[in-house]
């Protein structure tokens, strides 16, 4: 079955520094979700990549997707105390069931 | 504030027992999902309802059961519980189900089973 993982599991950063997640996928994906979750909070929606070797970007924060459609990264530029959190990515199979797989998350710490 | 809310917040049980979690989607959305969060672990996709009807199913314990009601509302029914069945379920809700939907999560209830 599909399976979707993220790496690293645990990042602790000083505030300022850059931060980077990746996710990769066993097989192709159709599309893959980001979403964030605040510590004690529910998972919040924050893009959707559906084209190969797309780049999204949200301020401070830079979406990939793999030209194979099988990986994905998020990255954080310069961050602060307001990203910490964990980062979830999600994919979605290219056939068969139609629910999105959830990565491992990456929880990310920053340190003022 | 994402629209969707979960009943009960908290949940404090016994081995053995049966509990039944609520949710109620955002107005409009006809898709209903439900995860599983244990302690430091990832999202776990339970179930999914589409206007009703069952259109997905992820690693559901046979103990565990779920239905959406025609106001779109959906329970889910964990019995027999296990002190492994400790862990925050969350519902989120989408407008029509696809894998392209953004989900909506509501709020969770922590289970707690002592």
């Amino acid at each position: 079955g599909q399976q979707v993982m993220q790496i690293p599991q645990y990042q602790h950063v000083q505030e300022g520094e850059d931060f980077t997640t990746y996710c990769n996928s066993s097989t192709t994906l159709s599309n893959i979700q980001w979403y964030k979750q605040r510590p004690g909070g529910h998972p919040v929606f924050l893009i959707q990549l559906v084209k190969s070797g797309e780049v999204k970007k949200q301020k401070r924060l830079t979406f990939q997707f793999g030209e194979a459609k099988k990986n994905s990264s998020l990255h954080i530029t310069a961050t602060q105390t307001t990203d910490v959190g964990t980062y979830f990515c999600a994919g979605g199979e290219i056939t068969g069931a139609n629910n999105l797989f959830f990565g491992t998350g990456t929880r990310l710490t920053v340190i003022p | 504030d994402s629209g969707v809310t979960q009943t009960p917040k908290h949940l404090i049980t016994a081995t053995g027992q049966r509990v039944t979690l609520r949710c109620s989607p955002r107005s409009g959305d006809l898709s209903v999902y439900w995860y599983q969060q244990s302690l430091d672990q990832g999202l776990q996709f339970l179930i999914q309802y589409y206007n009703g009807e069952e259109r997905a199913k992820g690693n559901i314990l046979e103990r565990f059961s779920a239905q959406q009601f025609p106001d779109l509302h959906s329970e889910l029914n964990l019995s027999s519980l296990e002190l492994g069945d400790s862990a925050l379920y969350f519902c989120a809700s989408s407008v029509d189900g696809g894998i392209t939907d953004t989900q909506y999560f509501g709020p969770g209830t922590r289970l707690t089973v002592l």
